[in-house]
């Protein structure tokens, strides 16, 4: 069965930079949920949208933001990085329908020099 | 505040038992519950979740257990397997597109 797909896997970015990170959904999902973990954490919730708009917001730093678009897959932009943004980032998805399932990618690493 | 708490950082089980991990949460607003499993360096994988208003879920080898009162769930995997091996995250949500609010884990360990 088709998965969340998350790209790039894995990302290396100097401090102040800048970095999008890209999430595409189960096909027919019309919902797609960001976290961020950092180290031996665990994963905190940034940011949701549902057809393509944003649904809930966690923990998002002002630097990141992030949209759906038409086809139902989103980005993060995350601008002036700093060496703390180092983690894994997640993307789910899941179906209006069925809220109670959000099914994970296999995360971006992200790493701040 | 930690409004999701897993209080076993680690469980050892033997192959064949039954493993039972808990979860206590604080927040009465939480709709949803559910499991993930996960490895290092991977994606959460979904196990089971159950409803608020349900204090019994099953699916297969795992059974999730809600009791309201006690703001407590439990997860039983019966039998234990090797595979099961991994760290197992209890989240919570409300409804909608909320996000998951998540334990800090428990790292199941199946002994042969």
């Amino acid at each position: 069965a088709a998965g969340v797909i998350q790209s790039p896997r894995h990302l290396i970015k100097e401090k102040r930079e800048t970095a999008t990170l890209k999430c595409y959904p189960i096909p027919r999902h019309d919902t797609v949920y960001w976290y961020q973990q950092g180290p031996g954490q665990d994963p905190q919730f940034l940011i949701s949208f549902y057809e393509k708009m944003q649904s809930d917001k966690g923990s998002i730093p002002d630097r990141f933001s992030a949209q759906q678009f038409s086809d139902y897959h989103s980005e993060l932009n995350m601008s002036s990085l700093e060496l703390g943004d180092s983690a894994l980032y997640f993307c789910a998805s899941s179906r209006a329908e069925t809220t109670d399932t959000q099914y994970f990618g296999p995360g971006t690493r992200l790493t701040v020099l | 505040d930690q409004q999701v708490k897993q209080n076993s950082p680690s469980l050892s089980v033997q192959e064949g038992r039954i493993s039972i991990l808990n979860c206590d949460y604080t927040n009465s607003m939480f709709d949803y519950f559910l499991w993930y499993k996960k490895y290092p360096a991977e994606g959460p994988t979904f196990l089971i979740s159950i409803s608020s208003i349900k204090d019994k879920n099953e699916d297969g080898r795992f059974t999730v257990f809600l009791n309201k009162s006690a703001k407590h769930l439990s997860l039983h995997i019966v039998p234990s397997q090797p595979g099961d091996s991994a760290v197992y995250f209890c989240a919570a949500k409300g409804g909608g597109a909320d996000g998951l609010t998540f334990g800090k884990g428990t790292h199941l360990i199946i002994q042969p």
